[in-house]
């Protein structure tokens, strides 16, 4: 167990709106990814994080923002949420190259 | 830039088997590599890992996988599959200097009585 955690678990909202998403960790990893997961596409990366204030796109970032202003939480921030961004979206930290994941939250954009 | 491709979507074995599960990438240098199982619901738990050394990797719950530079493989077996290892299955490649992986598009694997 990693101690990580993200808030929501569930979230519904609707097109337009702004939605952040929280992941949080209890043993100061300097590393920290966001994922979405879609059925056929796996996980693909879309920020990820190498220290506070230190963030880098990943494959699938537009439409995402992201924050890191203390070591514990990263936040995804999806200024105007759309349709496609409905989807299952996973933190991760790393330690010595080993990736490990948070519970997952699953976003519905309707 | 580095891939991973795993040619199966679905496979279904029956409990008892043996399983295999394939996985080939794609990287210039010598890759770490990964995989990771997901149960319905939940997140990534990751099963084995290969850095270095030794190409036969044992696992948690009785999974191995077997580096195979000649073939840009690392497939992931198990001797018994069991009821309880039906899930999805990743693999993922990284390298040295870098923490971020490439995943696959996964396997889902089911077991039938």
């Amino acid at each position: 167990d990693a101690g990580i955690t993200q808030s929501p678990r569930h979230k519904v909202t609707e097109t337009g709106t702004p939605v952040t998403l929280r992941c949080h960790q209890t043993e100061n990893h300097r590393y920290m990814y966001w994922y979405r997961q879609d059925p056929g596409h796996g996980l693909r990366l879309i920020h990820y994080s190498y220290g506070v204030k230190d963030t880098d796109k990943g494959e699938v970032s537009d439409g995402y923002s992201v924050s890191r202003s203390k070591t514990e939480d990263f936040l995804l921030t999806l200024e105007s949420a759309t349709s496609s961004q409905t989807s299952v979206y996973f933190c991760a930290i790393s330690e010595a190259n080993e990736q490990y994941f948070g519970p997952g939250t699953r976003l519905t954009v309707t | 830039a580095q891939s991973v491709t795993q040619p199966d979507i679905h496979i279904t074995v029956s409990e008892g088997a043996s399983l295999e599960l394939r996985c080939n990438y794609s990287y210039g240098a010598t890759p770490y590599l990964f995989w990771y199982v997901q149960s319905p619901g939940q997140g990534l738990q990751l099963l084995l890992k290969y850095f270095s050394g030794d190409t036969l990797v044992q696992g948690i719950k009785g999974f191995e996988a077997e580096f195979k530079r000649s073939q840009s493989s690392f497939n992931l077996r198990k001797p018994s599959v069991h009821w309880s290892d039906a899930a999805e299955y990743f693999c993922a490649v990284g390298r040295l200097g870098n923490e971020k992986l490439t995943f696959g598009t996964g396997t889902r694997l089911t077991i039938i009585p």
